[in-house]
């Protein structure tokens, strides 16, 4: 288990249709976050686990996405009837709990979903 | 509202430079400012981070400068070396909670050999 993985890399598709991006922690990360990234921007926060209790979803999650982690391992984002400005790269990020109080502890970020759609 | 701004949004120097990237937040909640560096199509990694307790951060070649009463923070990379181009983002957070990150909008950093 060397990091945080992410599938797929890369996903087309089609307005209007249903695309799920999966997230593999550090497994004794008990903290998962997603966040988005459009070009030129910073990621921004979207929903985060501690364990499989989702505590915080940011305005930026319409009632078109869902996030689960159900056995508080891995964890899918679901985005229903895509749209165009749906387009962006889907960060997904572990960590301990308190990292914050750690400096150089910090989020472990994984490469990410690129999702075009067309 | 945007509550880390970053600048510059490019820079480009020569190889032995000091790029500087600087930061300014609104938010006097936050207690955590981290630099993270991302390359094409990887995710961002941790450079090094800071707590406004404290005016300097280094590690390696690179440092943190933090103004608590300006509320601005900037990253300096000492020596910078072709490999050191990348996009860097600035960031701040809160303890407890959620503890998620406020990014800036990146600095795209390019140094010529």
């Amino acid at each position: 288990d060397t990091g945080v993985s992410q599938n797929p890399r890369h996903k087309i598709t089609k307005r209007g249709q249903n695309v799920t991006f999966r997230c593999d922690p550090i497994s004794e990360h008990n903290r998962l976050y997603w966040y988005r990234q459009t070009l030129g921007q910073g990621p921004e926060f979207l929903t985060y686990f501690q364990n499989e209790a989702q505590l915080e979803k940011s305005r930026l999650l319409s009632d078109r996405f869902s996030a689960e982690r159900p056995k508080g391992s891995f964890s899918t984002l679901e985005i229903q009837r895509t749209e165009q400005g749906d387009s962006a790269m889907y960060l997904c990020a572990s960590s301990p709990v308190r990292w914050a109080s750690h400096l150089n502890y910090g989020y472990t970020f994984g490469s990410g979903t690129r999702l075009t759609v067309v | 509202q945007q509550q880390v701004k970053q600048s510059p949004q490019s820079l480009i120097v020569q190889k032995g430079g000091i790029p500087i990237i600087n930061c300014a937040y609104e938010n006097t909640a936050f207690d955590y400012f981290p630099w993270y560096q991302q390359f094409p199509g990887k995710g961002p990694a941790l450079l090094i981070a800071i707590r406004p307790d404290v005016s300097e951060k280094k590690e390696g070649r690179f440092t943190i400068s933090f103004n608590k009463s300006a509320k601005q923070f900037s990253l300096h990379i000492m020596d910078s070396q072709p490999g050191d181009s990348a996009t860097y983002f600035c960031a701040a957070s809160m303890s407890g909670g959620s503890e998620k990150l406020v990014f800036g909008k990146g600095t795209k950093l390019t140094v010529n050999p």
